[in-house]
C-alpha cells in the first residue's frame, strides 16, 4: 500500500534563505507525485507534479522538486524564500490505476524576517 | 481553477443533529472527494465518488455518508454529529483518479 512521510512537521527559515521540504513515499509500482500548498484559511492548490519524464520538476512561485526513484523521495526546494511562502505544504502520491491520492501529514513552513 | 464551491462555509451545530455539507463543481469531472483536515493528521479521505451514484469509502468513513445524484454535486452527511467531527472539511475533484485534484475553499464545522 502507498504511504507518504513528510519528515519535518515544521520548518522555520529566514527570508531569502534556501529551503528543502522532505518527502518520502513507499510503493511497489510506478507512482505519480505531487506537492500542494495551503495558505492560511484557504484550500489546497497544486504547486507541482511529477508524472513522467525529467526527474526535476519546476512549479509555481520558484519551487522545484526532484524525483529520486532509488531513494523513493520527492523533496521540494526553493533557493530563496519570501515571506509570502509561509504556508503548509503537502506531499501526495498516487499509483497508476489508483482511485485516490495519499497525502502526507504536511510541513508548516514559517519564514522569519 | 476547477470551480468548486462548498456550502455552508461555516457551521455550528449541536451533538446529535444531522448535518449536510454540499460540494458543487462547474466542470464535469468524474471524480469527487471529501476530506477532513485536523491538526496533526493532515488530510484524511472520508469518501469519494467515481461517477454518478458511484461512491466508495475512504480511511475515516465511520459516521459519514455521501450521495452523488448529479455530476456536479457531491453531498456529505453526518447522520448524527459528534464533537469528534469538529473539523475543516474539504471537497476536491479531478478528471482522472491518479492525477491532480482541485480543492474547494473548505467548510469549518463545529459540533458543540
Amino acid at each position: 500500500a502507498q504511504s507518504v512521510t513528510q519528515l519535518d512537521s515544521q520548518v522555520p527559515v529566514f527570508e531569502e534563505a534556501p529551503v528543502e521540504l522532505r518527502c518520502n513515499y513507499s510503493s511497489s509500482v510506478s507512482v505519480y507525485l505531487f506537492w500542494y500548498v495551503q495558505y492560511p484559511n484557504q484550500g489546497l492548490q497544486l504547486l507541482l507534479k511529477y508524472l513522467s519524464g525529467s526527474t526535476l520538476v519546476k512549479g509555481i512561485n520558484g519551487f522545484e522538486a526532484e524525483f529520486n526513484k532509488s531513494q523513493t523521495s520527492f523533496h521540494l526546494r526553493k533557493p530563496s524564500v519570501h515571506i509570502s511562502d509561509t504556508a503548509e505544504y503537502f506531499c501526495a502520491v498516487s499509483e497508476g490505476g489508483a482511485q485516490k491520492l495519499v497525502f502526507g501529514q504536511g510541513t508548516r513552513l514559517t519564514i522569519n524576517p | 481553477d476547477a470551480g468548486i464551491t462548498q456550502s455552508p462555509r461555516h457551521k455550528v451545530t449541536e451533538t446529535g443533529t444531522p448535518v449536510t455539507l454540499r460540494c458543487h463543481q462547474t466542470e464535469n469531472h468524474r471524480y469527487m472527494y471529501w476530506y477532513r483536515q485536523d491538526p496533526g493528521h493532515g488530510l484524511r479521505l472520508i469518501h469519494y465518488s467515481y461517477g454518478v451514484k458511484d461512491t466508495d469509502k475512504g480511511e475515516v468513513s465511520d459516521g459519514y455518508s455521501v450521495s452523488r445524484s448529479k455530476t456536479e454535486d457531491f453531498l456529505l452527511t453526518l447522520e448524527s454529529a459528534t464533537s469528534s467531527q469538529t473539523s475543516v472539511y474539504f471537497c476536491a475533484n479531478g478528471r482522472d483518479s491518479w492525477d491532480t485534484q482541485y480543492f474547494g475553499p473548505g467548510t469549518r464545522l463545529t459540533v458543540l
